[in-house]
């Protein structure tokens, strides 16, 4: 079964500074998709960032930019110039077929003045 | 504007007094799914529909029910509600591509007591 793995529940990281989240999945498609999406304390999921895994070029938005290692079943999100307003619950998911998505366990990230 | 809405935000009740959620979208999207959120186990499916009148089971389907009359309406029914139900409920919407961005509603937070 197709499953993702958050491995950090809880990140910090100083306002202007570059902070990772890391996100592992599993699974024998060749074919499927990755998101990160961010999840404010309004609740709302917000899309962040996108990548089709038949690409070899990492997906970037503005500050936003994902390390995608297929062989090594690995999507990791990159914040650069992190500002207060990142701070979130971030959500990695994987999709695959006809809009099957699962979604990992998620990592809420903190900010720091 | 472009918008998923779920209807009501919040909700308390009691054990096995049926409720239905219901969950709108005015994008023309056939593709509809229910998802819960539960601290650490990120966000899980229970239905999902690919277009009218075609719905099925996601990975935590047990005591929900569903249907798609229409396309634009997705209802969440828990037609006897238990404590274990409690949980921040989420529609969403796309046109139901490989690889599509799912739009998501503002989320429902329902009480079980």
């Amino acid at each position: 079964a197709q499953t993702v793995t958050q491995s950090q529940p809880e990140m910090s990281v100083q306002e202007a500074e570059t902070v990772t989240l890391s996100c592992t999945y599993d699974t024998s498609e060749s074919d499927y998709y990755l998101f990160w999406y961010k999840q404010p304390p309004s609740r709302q999921m917000i899309l962040v960032i996108r990548q089709e895994a038949y690409k070899q070029q990492n997906a970037t938005e503005n500050r936003f930019s994902v390390n995608f290692q297929k062989a090594a079943k690995s999507f990791s999100l990159k914040i650069s110039d992190s500002q207060l307003g990142d701070a979130a619950m971030y959500f990695c998911a994987y999709m695959w077929g006809a809009q099957k998505l699962v979604f990992g366990q998620g990592t809420r990230l903190t900010i720091n003045p | 504007e472009a918008q998923v809405t779920q209807n009501p935000r919040y909700l308390i009740t009691v054990t096995g007094k049926k409720l239905t959620v219901t969950c709108s979208q005015n994008m023309n999207h056939e593709y509809m799914s229910w998802y819960r959120q539960d601290p650490g186990l990120g966000l899980r499916q229970i239905y999902y529909s690919m277009n009218v009148e075609v719905t099925d089971k996601g990975d935590v389907p047990e005591g929900y029910k569903v249907s798609r009359k229409e396309k634009r309406n997705f209802p969440l029914i828990l037609e006897s509600p238990s404590p274990n139900q409690t949980s921040l409920y989420f529609c969403a919407s796309s046109f139901g591509q490989a690889g599509e961005t799912q739009y998501f509603g503002p989320g429902t937070r329902l009480l079980v007591l």
